[in-house]
């Protein structure tokens, strides 16, 4: 049973360009969670998804970042028109419909975007 | 809003000796979860531990054990017989009710050495 699958797990982009990233979730498993994690900084809350609906964005920029979660395929986050600021890992988690988060959500290993 | 707070942003220790790491957090719930990952060079984040409010018990995962002391808002990782594999940033976590968002601090890096 594969755990939550990241892909790339390194991105390069220069300025001015999107990056996208996606994570499949666990088998079985409908909400996703994706975290930012800055250099020497711990992980932060950007976006809460099921499957085709946003529940939290409370952590997300309001402009240039967007999240979706479709009936088929990966959850993609997307950055337009990236910054050098925006240089972190992107982590996503998951859990299962009805589940226990409070059980410590499966986390992929993460992509580390690199903007140039 | 909660907030985690390590106050410890690196520690060493002997290989087979024991260290604790510190974390302390900011919350006016009553219920709630704490947690402490493990992050290893590999970036993965791994569920160390757990522990829930409304239970007194201090949780234990093998050499893992918690002093969580809710009156203090205090949730401590002890590590004990430390081995090199224990290298890694630890990151404390708490998580009110419900499917809310983790709120992290911003971590310990621990060495063992040998």
């Amino acid at each position: 049973n594969a755990g939550v699958m990241q892909n790339p797990r390194h991105l390069v982009r220069r300025r001015g360009q999107e990056a996208r990233l996606r994570c499949s979730p666990m088998k079985g498993h409908s909400h996703v969670y994706w975290y930012r994690q800055l250099p020497e900084e711990g992980l932060k809350f950007m976006v809460y998804l099921q499957k085709e609906n946003i529940i939290d964005e409370s952590g997300m920029p309001k402009e240039r970042f967007s999240a979706e979660f479709p009936k088929e395929g990966p959850s993609i986050l997307r950055i337009q028109q990236v910054v050098r600021g925006d240089s972190a890992a992107y982590f996503c988690a998951s859990s299962p419909l009805g589940g226990r988060p409070d059980y410590g959500y499966t986390f992929g290993s993460g992509t580390r975007l690199t903007v140039v | 809003a909660q907030t985690v707070t390590q106050s410890q942003p690196e520690m060493s220790v002997q290989e087979a000796e024991t260290v604790t790491l510190s974390c302390t957090y900011d919350t006016s719930e009553n219920n709630y979860y704490l947690f402490w990952y493990k992050q290893p060079p590999s970036r993965q984040m791994i569920l160390v531990i757990r522990q829930e409010a409304y239970k007194q018990q201090n949780a234990t995962e093998n050499r893992f054990s918690v002093n969580f002391q809710k009156a203090a808002k205090s949730f401590s990782l002890k590590i004990s017989d430390s081995q090199l594999g224990d290298t890694a940033m630890y990151f404390c976590a708490f998580m009110k009710l419900g499917n809310t968002p983790l709120v992290f601090g911003k971590g310990t890096r621990l060495s063992v050495i040998a």
